[in-house]
């Protein structure tokens, strides 16, 4: 299995407080991508990266921003938590002609 | 921009038996991919079958096969002999070829698996 990280798995943070979460792979994949999953509308491309500083916004970027300054990590952060961001949140890595590899997803909860 | 629609929120099927996800995307582009992705409890995102476009052929992995229908932008997923372990929630998924395998996924549909 590809070794993707992320961090934490599970969060419970206020309305309004910034929130960072982590994803660390050890494939060297060039490309990282940040999804959120809520019911009815399967899987969301929040951001991805095709490189180091390299990013670009996807199909749910409001309220997001990322930054990958090295390979292996890429990271999301919510600056201003609101409750429309209550998800699971998941991170995925591959090349161009490899398949998405995921990792475990995590559970962010907005109160 | 591409979409795609899972039409059954939920399904269920007799251990054993066979039961068919259904799946329609839109597309304008030529070179695509198109896959089927497992989710269970555990919240794991297993990859179960992936189909090029440019092959007729449809793709088949031990019990799962697909029915790839090009021209009709349906790609459907064949659950042979199911076992209870088949049960979770599966989502189609969609990606251009080339570049970055930005996916678009279906709404997903949760499969019972009945004793």
């Amino acid at each position: 299995d590809a070794g993707i990280t992320q961090s934490p798995r599970h969060k419970v943070t206020e309305t309004g407080t910034p929130v960072t979460l982590r994803c660390h792979q050890t494939e060297n994949h060039r490309y990282m991508y940040w999804y959120r999953q809520d019911p009815g509308h399967g899987l969301r491309l929040i951001h991805y990266s095709y490189g180091v500083k390299d990013t670009d916004k996807g199909e749910v970027s409001d309220g997001y921003s990322v930054s990958r300054s090295k390979t292996e990590d890429f990271l999301l952060t919510l600056e201003s938590a609101t409750s429309s961001q209550t998800s699971v949140y998941f991170c995925a890595t591959g090349d161009m002609n490899t398949e998405a590899f995921f990792g475990q997803g995590t559970r962010l909860t907005v109160v | 921009a591409q979409t795609v629609t899972q039409s059954q929120p939920e399904m269920s099927v007799q251990e054993a038996e066979t039961v068919t996800l259904s799946c329609t995307y839109d597309t304008s582009e030529s070179d695509y991919y198109l896959f089927w992705y497992k989710q269970p409890p555990s919240r794991q995102m297993i990859l179960v079958i992936r189909q090029e476009a440019y092959k007729q052929q449809n793709a088949t992995e031990n019990r799962f096969s697909v029915n790839f229908q090009k021209a009709a932008k349906s790609f459907s997923l064949k659950i042979s002999d199911s076992q209870l372990g088949d049960a979770a929630m599966y989502f189609c998924a969609y990606r251009r070829g080339g570049g970055a395998q930005k996916l678009v996924f279906g709404q997903g549909t949760r499969l019972t698996i009945n004793p």
